[in-house]
């Protein structure tokens, strides 16, 4: 089946650092989302990516959708108090079952 | 516009019963998932619906079930209870089967 690595697994930062995590995958999706998670609630969409070579941006963040479809990743610049959470990348591929594949999460910390 | 609404937020059964969540999408969006998030196994995919039928379903036993009605809501049911089906169970809607995804706070299912 369709497996997403997801890393770093958690990260420690100082406010006003930048952030990069990123997803690959072991088969090719055609759409790679990115969803930021807080404590009992449920995931957030932050961007959506349809295309290869696809670069979005929302404000602090920026993703990408890799050249070969199996990888993506998410930069968070000068990250603030307020972006702690978990982030997810989840991917959906058009063969095979079309569902959502997740990650596994990157877990970040922002020390203020 | 209003998101999506799940209930209820936070249910306690005792094993062996069963339970019924519900949700309720975004108006327009005619697809509707199911996941379950626990902190071992991460969001793992239940089921997809579209126009009341299933189109999509994950590797869970038959004790998970779940419909769509003709106004797109859609209920999930877990019969005989186990103590492992402790979870957050997430609802996701989409205006179909390939576009993003928009999820809803969640059901926090405490079995006893």
């Amino acid at each position: 089946g369709q497996q997403l690595n997801q890393s770093p697994q958690s990260m420690f930062i100082q406010e006003g650092e930048d952030v990069s995590m990123n997803c690959t995958s072991s088969s090719i999706f055609n759409t790679w989302l990115w969803y930021k998670q807080d404590p009992g609630e449920g995931p957030v969409l932050l961007i959506a990516l349809y295309k290869a070579g696809e670069l979005t941006s929302n404000g602090r963040l920026t993703a990408q959708f890799g050249i070969t479809r199996k990888d993506s990743f998410l930069n968070i610049s000068a990250s603030i108090p307020s972006d702690v959470g978990i982030y997810f990348c989840a991917g959906r591929s058009l063969t095979g079952r079309r569902a959502l594949t997740f990650g596994s999460g990157t877990r970040l910390q922002v020390q203020p | 516009k209003a998101g999506v609404t799940q209930t209820p937020r936070y249910l306690i059964k005792t094993r062996g019963q069963q339970v019924t969540l519900s949700c309720s999408p975004i108006s327009g969006h005619r697809s509707v998932s199911w996941y379950q998030q626990t902190p071992g196994q991460g969001l793992q995919f239940l089921f997809e619906y579209f126009s009341e039928t299933q189109r999509n379903k994950g590797n869970f036993p038959g004790r998970f079930s779940g419909r769509q009605f003709s106004n797109s809501r859609s209920e999930m049911n877990v019969s005989t209870l186990e103590l492992g089906d402790s979870a957050l169970y997430l609802c996701a809607s989409s205006l179909n089967t390939n576009t993003e995804a928009f999820f809803g706070q969640g059901t926090r299912l405490t079995v006893v």
